[in-house]
């Protein structure tokens, strides 16, 4: 399963099947991303970064793409298990700064 | 286990009431930030204090206050709660400089304005 993010907020996949989560940022500035999941009512948790330097990074059957040409990242979720159901969102920093802002966010609800 | 807390996780206050929120930490880190977040929606920072230095967002309004008595605390004061306020309220921490890899959050405040 696939979303465009911005405009379709909520993306359902079967268990098993890989999920795509796309979020465009806006400052051509920021060098600096970071995919958080936030499950209700918790606070936002690290999934995994890229740095402005890279097109590519994987972690444990999580991969993040960076798209700089026209400011896009998306979070790739391998073998998508029911407890990936969560919110997901990008962040950005710009390099100036510690502050990281967030996109709007996708909620992943995996059907079992 | 070193870690970001909010206290408490839920709170409830009064329309107008001032009311403040409270964060500590144990990373040692130099850096925390205050964010609120509404339902369904991003979490938007409001402000960080960098070591000793307070950076407002251009967009809090005055009504969001915060202080840093040590490294340890940051507290959130909203002087005049609206129902607009209403919100879950993280805060977060990093170090900056080398080895900044984003930010441990807290498990949040959930603020109800009755």
């Amino acid at each position: 399963g696939e979303s465009v993010g911005l405009h379709l907020p909520t993306l359902s996949v079967q268990e098993g099947d890989n999920s795509i989560i796309n979020c465009a940022y806006s400052n051509s500035a920021s060098d600096y991303f970071i995919w958080y999941k936030q499950e209700s009512g918790k606070g936002p948790q690290f999934i995994i970064d890229i740095r402005s330097n890279m097109d590519k990074r994987q972690g444990q059957r999580v991969t993040v793409l960076l798209n700089k040409t026209v400011k896009h990242l998306s979070l790739q979720i391998a073998a998508t298990q029911p407890g990936d159901s969560a919110v997901y969102f990008c962040a950005e920093n710009s390099g100036t700064g510690n502050q990281f802002y967030f996109g709007t966010g996708t909620s992943l609800t995996v059907i079992p | 286990d070193a870690m970001v807390i909010q206290n408490p996780r839920y709170q409830v206050t009064q329309f107008g009431k001032p009311v403040t929120l409270s964060c500590s930490q144990t990373l040692n880190h130099n850096v925390m930030y205050w964010y609120q977040q509404k339902s369904s929606q991003a979490p938007k920072l409001l402000f960080h204090y960098y070591d000793k230095d307070f950076n407002n967002e251009a967009d809090t309004p005055d009504n969001f206050q915060s202080r840093r008595p040590n490294t340890s605390f940051c507290f959130l004061d909203i002087r005049s709660p609206g129902l607009g306020d209403a919100a879950m309220y993280l805060c977060a921490t990093s170090r900056s400089g080398q080895g900044f890899h984003g930010y441990t959050f807290g498990s949040g405040t959930r603020l109800t304005v009755v």
